[in-house]
């Protein structure tokens, strides 16, 4: 157990279809990041949120929305995804942004597959 | 765009061997090296946050050392066991940065 908390585990969805990804963290930490793993590719940073401010957009496409209400939350809303979107979210917090000199805290990820 | 590399992307040992597996991560402008664990199924956990050039950490048989100058870092595991089977990541943060950057990570296979 690492103190985040992702649901679902698994998501099929159409491409048509609207969900939403959540991750919760209660270890008082400000800052919180949204990573995607597709196949055989590193871990790419997707969204960074310090204070419950966005800080970094990796040039992610506008089909994927995030939302941080409070700085123990963070959402990942999808809608209208293509099949390669299909890949593992995985969601981290630090105490400050960027890790800086402490380690970061991953959820166990979304295994996503759009058809 | 930060390139950080290791080596190799796959590695398979017999129990009892020992192993090493490297980072690499460019040279300028280092603030930190974070190494990690991640076992299939399960959330990526931290094994080092290394900051200091010449850095050399230890985490019961697992061993890093860190090289900011030449920009690479050497994690090592002592007489590996089947439960040290899993994917070694290391990430990189730089002194302007915000955020980690990982390399595509090391698959430690360890068989019986």
């Amino acid at each position: 157990e690492t103190g985040v908390t992702q649901t679902p585990r698994h998501l099929v969805m159409g491409m048509t279809n609207k969900k939403s990804l959540k991750c919760e963290q209660h270890l008082g930490h400000n800052a919180m990041y949204w990573y995607k793993q597709s196949a055989k590719k590193p871990l790419e940073l997707m969204f960074v949120y310090n204070f419950k401010e966005q800080t970094e957009n990796n040039s992610v496409p506008s089909r994927f929305s995030p939302e941080c209400p409070n700085s123990s939350h963070l959402f990942l809303h999808l809608h209208t995804l293509q099949p390669e979107d299909s890949a593992l979210y995985l969601c981290a917090s630090s105490p400050e942004q960027g890790a800086r000199g402490t380690e970061a805290f991953f959820g166990q990820g979304t295994r996503l597959t759009v058809v | 765009i930060l390139n950080v590399e290791q080596s190799p992307q796959s590695l398979h040992v017999q129990e009892g061997d020992s192993t090493n597996f490297t980072c690499s991560f460019p040279s300028s402008n280092f603030y930190a090296l974070h190494w990690y664990r991640w076992e299939t199924a399960k959330s990526p956990e931290a094994l080092f946050v290394m900051t200091l050039n010449g850095d050399e950490k230890k985490k019961g048989r697992i061993s890093a050392t860190l090289n900011t100058k030449e920009g690479y870092s050497y994690l090592y595991i002592k007489g590996s066991q089947p439960e040290d089977s899993a994917t070694y990541l290391c990430a990189f943060i730089n002194n302007a940065g915000n955020m980690l950057t990982f390399g595509g990570g090391t698959r430690l296979m360890v068989k019986p």
